[in-house]
């Protein structure tokens, strides 16, 4: 049970608009630690999409973006396509575990 | 271009110590924190723990009891030793640059570079 929880999974249609949520608590994203994103493709190591809650690091189109607000947070992606069909994680800190936390992920399957 | 490589055995028997090392290029690791994520089927991502080129460490409560992450900065390697593994433990392991330093202190808990990971699989 991962103490950020997004949904299992996600899909959408080529050029659709799909978001993923990530919902937490008072002691990570309610406390106002940043939350990020990365992507997972198979067989690849995952890489961050978003840092910061909206920020992009170079390379990352602009088609990804995210936000956060109180306790959970977002990211979205627009113009879909085939490509963009991974796993999907959001990360955040826990001031209660003392750690860095996760997200157990979200698949997105683009149809 | 900051790269990371994971070395070490791809097989330990249960009840032994996972090691393995992870080889810094591109950049010092004295520019940031340095931690071990892994990567567990059906249990997503977990991180394991961090440390800074100067020895400071933080551990997942989950695994603390059996982690021990040092560095050698004169080599820009830092590395990973997980004791009393079982069949759980089996995964691939990815070494990462994050979280940001500061003056010491971590300031921005993300993670931008990655290795390519390493599998581990644990059988006698």
């Amino acid at each position: 049970q991962s103490v950020l929880t997004q949904p299992p999974s996600v899909s959408g249609a080529p050029g659709q608009r799909v978001t993923i949520s990530c919902t937490g608590s008072s002691s990570n994203i309610g406390a106002s630690y940043d939350v990020h994103w990365y992507q997972h493709l198979p067989g690849a190591a995952p890489k961050l999409l978003i840092y910061g809650n909206g920020n992009r690091p170079s390379g990352v189109p602009d088609r990804f973006s995210g936000s956060r607000s109180a306790t959970s947070a977002s990211l979205a992606i627009t113009g879909l396509q085939a490509e963009d069909e991974a796993d999907y994680y959001c990360q955040s800190y826990d001031n209660s575990l003392s750690g860095v936390i996760f997200g157990g992920g979200t698949t997105l399957t683009v149809l | 271009q900051v790269q990371l490589q994971e070395s070490g055995p791809g097989l330990v028997k249960p009840s032994e110590t996972l090691s393995l090392t992870c080889t810094v290029s591109g950049g010092s690791i004295r520019d940031s924190f340095w931690s071990w994520i892994r990567q567990s089927p059906g249990r997503g991502l977990e991180w394991i723990g961090y440390i800074s080129y100067s020895g400071r460490t933080s551990y997942n409560p989950s695994l603390k009891s059996r982690v021990t992450i040092s560095v050698d900065s004169s080599k820009n390697q830092f590395s990973l030793n997980l004791r009393s593994v079982t069949a759980a433990d089996a995964t691939v392991y990815y070494c990462v640059r994050g979280p940001e330093e500061f003056l010491g202190d971590p300031i921005a808990y993300y993670f931008d570079y990655w290795g390519q990971g390493a599998l581990v699989t644990v059988s006698s």
